[in-house]
């Protein structure tokens, strides 16, 4: 198996731009979490999916993020309008539910 | 009170000697618990899993749970340089769906 497939692995983009990050998770897995790490926060969860169901979107920061898993085997994190202190790395990982997730390489996020 | 919680670190140990790295977590729901390694700009890695009290062994690495004591630990046994990395511990909340929750993360270096 590729693993958990994450694209871009870099993203620049200006201030008030809509961003799209994606996610193809392992094959066969039925849990996906998408993360935001920062130096200052470490790796914050934004929400995470069961059998392509939102479960908690607590940690989605502002109404400007949203997800969406439209089948098993594709999730998207869209920010629009992004902002400056949306940068981070972006990470998605996927597991079969209670037990271990595996991440993905990550998008590396840019707001100039 | 985070739900899990690290000593942020850096821990510096010797090359040869045993690093300990601690965790604590708060919600007697999380059921199963993960140790990963980050490398700077990487993606983090797991490691080690425990589901069960006591403890569980794998090469250098051991990892321990007290479930009462809510309460979790890696040893790794005879540091090399190459372990020098963030630890990030993990626990996975049955009861909330599996939500998957991280600690801050320790920094280990391991001198020669």
């Amino acid at each position: 198996d590729a693993g958990v497939i994450q694209s871009p692995r870099h993203e620049v983009t200006e201030m008030g731009q809509e961003v799209t990050l994606r996610c193809k998770p392992i094959s066969g897995h039925n849990s996906l979490f998408w993360y935001r790490q920062t130096m200052m926060r470490g790796l914050e969860l934004l929400i995470y999916f069961n059998n392509n169901v939102p479960i908690d979107d607590s940690g989605m920061p502002e109404d400007r993020f949203s997800a969406k898993m439209p089948n098993a085997s594709f999730s998207t994190l869209k920010i629009q309008p992004s902002e400056p202190r949306d940068s981070a790395v972006y990470f998605c990982a996927s597991s079969l539910q209670n037990t271990e997730a595996f991440f993905g390489q990550g998008t590396r996020l840019t707001v100039v | 009170q985070k739900e899990v919680e690290q000593n942020s670190g850096p821990l510096s140990v010797p090359e040869g000697a045993i690093a300990s790295l601690n965790c604590t977590y708060s919600d007697r729901g999380s059921q199963s618990f993960f140790w990963y390694r980050q490398y700077s700009g990487k993606s983090p890695e797991l490691i080690m899993s425990i589901y069960s009290n006591g403890d569980k062994e794998d090469g250098r690495f051991t990892a321990q749970l007290n479930k009462a004591s809510q309460y979790v630990s890696l040893l790794i046994r005879d540091s090399q340089p190459s372990d020098s990395a963030t630890y990030l511990c993990a626990g996975k909340i049955y009861n909330q769906g599996g939500k998957l929750i991280f600690g801050q993360g320790t920094e280990l270096s391991v001198k020669p």
